[in-house]
């Protein structure tokens, strides 16, 4: 299995809502990444996760809450919302941080916040 | 700090004529590069590594540290090529790719 797996593949949410994206990946990957991207933009490092412990927070609002439960799984916990969160967010994996290897997309979660 | 450039956000072509998207860096150390390429409705995904030195879909890349560039080449583009092109820089120590903003090629028939 050389994929990485996101759900939902859309959502839409009020800005009320509590809602989560979910990441998962079984080649054993001991990085994962959040990215955030907006429509004609390139993606944008959010947070990382290296041997499931949080090493990169790049300065996002809290209404982002990241976790890592185990070496394979990636979640990414959405409440309060803004409109100007609507994006597009990867999940993205490699071998290891620190370690040279290319990044994994998911094909993402393309999120509406209403 | 670590900085992608791709100086060029749409390249137009049409099919058959030679291709070469621009990307310049910045980074004191020795840095690893890609390229990644996005088709329309599908996901990102790596099309080289510089490391690697191969040709992939007709197209390669070489990295020229005198210049600080990784441009992208192809002889003759065909029209499945069109897409968006992210250059990527991953610098030691933690390798986590910073992406430039992105080209857009267009091939037409």
């Amino acid at each position: 299995d050389t994929e990485v797996t996101q759900t939902p593949k859309h959502l839409v949410m009020g800005m009320t809502n509590k809602k989560s994206l979910k990441c998962e990946q079984h080649m054993g990957h001991r990085a994962m990444y959040w990215y955030k991207q907006k429509a004609k933009k390139p993606p944008e490092l959010m947070f990382v996760y290296s041997y499931e412990k949080l090493s990169i927070n790049e300065s996002v609002p809290s209404r982002f809450s990241p976790e890592c439960p185990n070496s394979s799984l990636l979640n990414l916990h959405l409440h309060a919302l803004q409109p100007e969160d609507s994006a597009l967010y990867l999940c993205a994996s490699s071998v290891g941080a620190g370690r040279r290897s290319e990044a994994f997309f998911g094909q993402g979660t393309r999120l509406t916040v209403v | 700090a670590q900085r992608v450039t791709q100086p060029e956000k749409l390249l137009s072509v049409f099919k058959g004529a030679p291709v070469e998207l621009k990307c310049n860096y910045s980074y004191s150390g020795s840095p690893e590069l890609f390229w990644y390429v996005q088709y329309s409705r599908q996901r990102l995904q790596l099309l080289l590594r510089h490391i690697s030195r191969e040709s992939i879909k007709g197209f390669t890349a070489d990295l020229n540290k005198g210049e600080t560039s990784f441009h992208l080449k192809k002889p003759f583009a065909q029209e499945e090529d069109s897409a968006m092109y992210y250059c990527a820089l991953a610098s030691g120590g933690s390798y986590i790719p910073t992406f430039g903003r992105g080209t857009s090629l267009i091939v037409h028939p």
